[in-house]
């Protein structure tokens, strides 16, 4: 079946704008989440969805960052007056949202590769 | 807190060798682990995971992973290196909740 999918797989954008980051969970998956990979680093977690409602917005950097999920679908990550420093590879995953049990494997898309100039 | 920590951000073994790549963590709870791999342009993949019982966890691909409290370890290998292996192998640890913690990543290189 189809996994996670994100689009678009790379972004190049200039200082200062805004940029949107779209993540396609598997269908049926209620719990999503978004993580940041910067060059040579391992993953940090952004932010938990479970449904519509994010529990867990404890790793967004700034208030630059935000996210919302509609229709328990498809998510939105937008990051404004974008910096150098956020470019990084953006990666989503969603799981079944077994009420947060070990069982529930996170499945990790492709990742959006963002590069502020 | 829990972290992870892997040893060697880069790895080379030739084909048909042993593939040994290193992780150890540290958790004030029980901890729950993971191995992920990450192949180019492609998402990360679940290779293998302990949660609780058995300390020898078998995952895809050939591959299995020890945990080992002692030595707060989590090594994951392959007895025979495929040119396919090569790839990013991502450890991460968890306290029970859907929060991951992940080290930096290992790149794999296969050597024909």
């Amino acid at each position: 079946g189809a996994g996670v999918s994100q689009s678009p797989s790379n972004k190049v954008t200039e200082k200062g704008k805004d940029v949107e980051l779209r993540c396609d969970p598997i269908s049926g998956h209620t719990a999503l989440y978004w993580y940041r990979q910067r060059l040579g680093q391992g993953l940090e977690f952004l932010i938990y969805f479970q449904g519509n409602s994010a529990p867990d917005k404890s790793g967004l950097p700034s208030d630059r960052f935000s996210a919302e999920r509609t229709g328990e679908s498809v998510s939105t990550l937008t990051i404004q007056r974008t910096q150098q420093e956020d470019s990084a590879v953006y990666l989503c995953a969603s799981s079944p949202g077994l009420a947060g049990t070990l069982t529930d494997t996170q499945y990790f898309g492709p990742g959006t590769r963002l590069t502020v100039l | 807190a829990q972290s992870v920590t892997q040893l060697g951000s880069h790895v080379s073994v030739s084909e048909g060798a042993l593939v040994l790549l290193r992780c150890n963590y540290s958790s004030s709870v029980p901890p729950y682990l993971f191995w992920y791999v990450q192949y180019p342009n492609q998402g990360l993949q679940l290779l293998l995971k302990y949660t609780t019982g058995a300390t020898l966890v078998k995952g895809i691909n050939g591959f299995e992973a020890e945990f080992k409290k002692s030595e707060t370890s989590f090594h994951l290998t392959k007895p025979s290196a495929h040119m396919s292996d090569a790839a990013e192998y991502f450890c991460a640890v968890s306290s029970g909740t859907y929060k991951y913690i992940f080290g930096t990543g290992t790149r794999l290189k296969v050597l024909a």
